[in-house]
């Protein structure tokens, strides 16, 4: 079975600084993938970043980035320079090959401010 | 435009109702799936559609019925629903079930049970 925790419900951030979304996984299988999702207010959900868990490098996008530690099943989010419209809640999941699930973890609700 | 849209976007029901969602993806994709979404929970899969075949069904109450007449259109249909099924219903779609691609989701209907 595989399992995503993200231990942050909540998180807050000023306008331009940085901030670091925790994201723990398991699962059994060699060959899977790491997806965060942004969920704003209009509720779509839309994604962030994927990476490959047989890539060594970090994915980035543009003021988003990762740090995946694959011994440890970590798989955290930073975003630089924080706009306002990256309020929203954020959800890290987990794509297995055989499953082809997509297992979420609870979500991280950010907050930017002023 | 989001290329997977849901109707209704509100839905306000009594128990004994029978009413249903609708999803359409303009992606291409073959692959869509049901998710329940409620508060401080993960997302929950409910049902996979792969090719117009069904191929998972998360052990779903039979008062949810799905239905995908073609690769671009996916049903839920309601009857005699519960009050615990108040819950956001988000619709996604992929190329295909299996594989790396990430989901692409709708802006969900948002179901509420009197």
């Amino acid at each position: 079975a595989q399992t995503v925790t993200q231990s942050q419900p909540e998180m807050s951030v000023q306008e331009a600084e940085t901030v670091t979304l925790s994201c723990t996984y398991d699962t059994s299988e060699s060959n899977y993938y790491l997806f965060w999702y942004k969920q704003p207010p209009s509720r779509q959900m839309i994604l962030v970043i994927r990476q490959e868990a047989y890539k060594q490098q970090n994915a980035t996008e543009n003021r988003f980035s990762v740090n995946f530690q694959k011994a440890a099943k970590s798989f955290s989010l930073k975003i630089s320079d924080s706009q306002l419209g990256d309020t929203a809640m954020y959800f890290c999941a987990l794509l297995t090959g055989t499953a082809s699930k997509l297992t979420f973890g609870t979500g991280t609700r950010l907050q930017v401010t002023l | 435009e989001t290329g997977v849209t849901q109707t209704p976007r509100h839905l306000v029901m009594g128990m004994t109702n029978k009413k249903s969602l609708k999803c359409e993806q303009h992606l291409g994709h073959n692959a869509m799936y049901w998710y329940k979404q409620s508060a401080k929970k993960p997302l929950e899969l409910m049902f996979v559609y792969n090719f117009k075949e069904q191929t998972e069904n998360n052990s779903v109450p039979s008062r949810f019925s799905p239905e995908c007449p073609n690769s671009s259109h996916l049903f839920l249909h309601l009857h005699t629903l519960q009050p615990e099924d108040s819950a956001l219903y988000l619709c996604a779609s992929s190329p295909r079930q299996s594989g790396n691609q990430p989901q692409h989701f709708g802006d969900g209907t948002r179901l509420s049970i009197l």
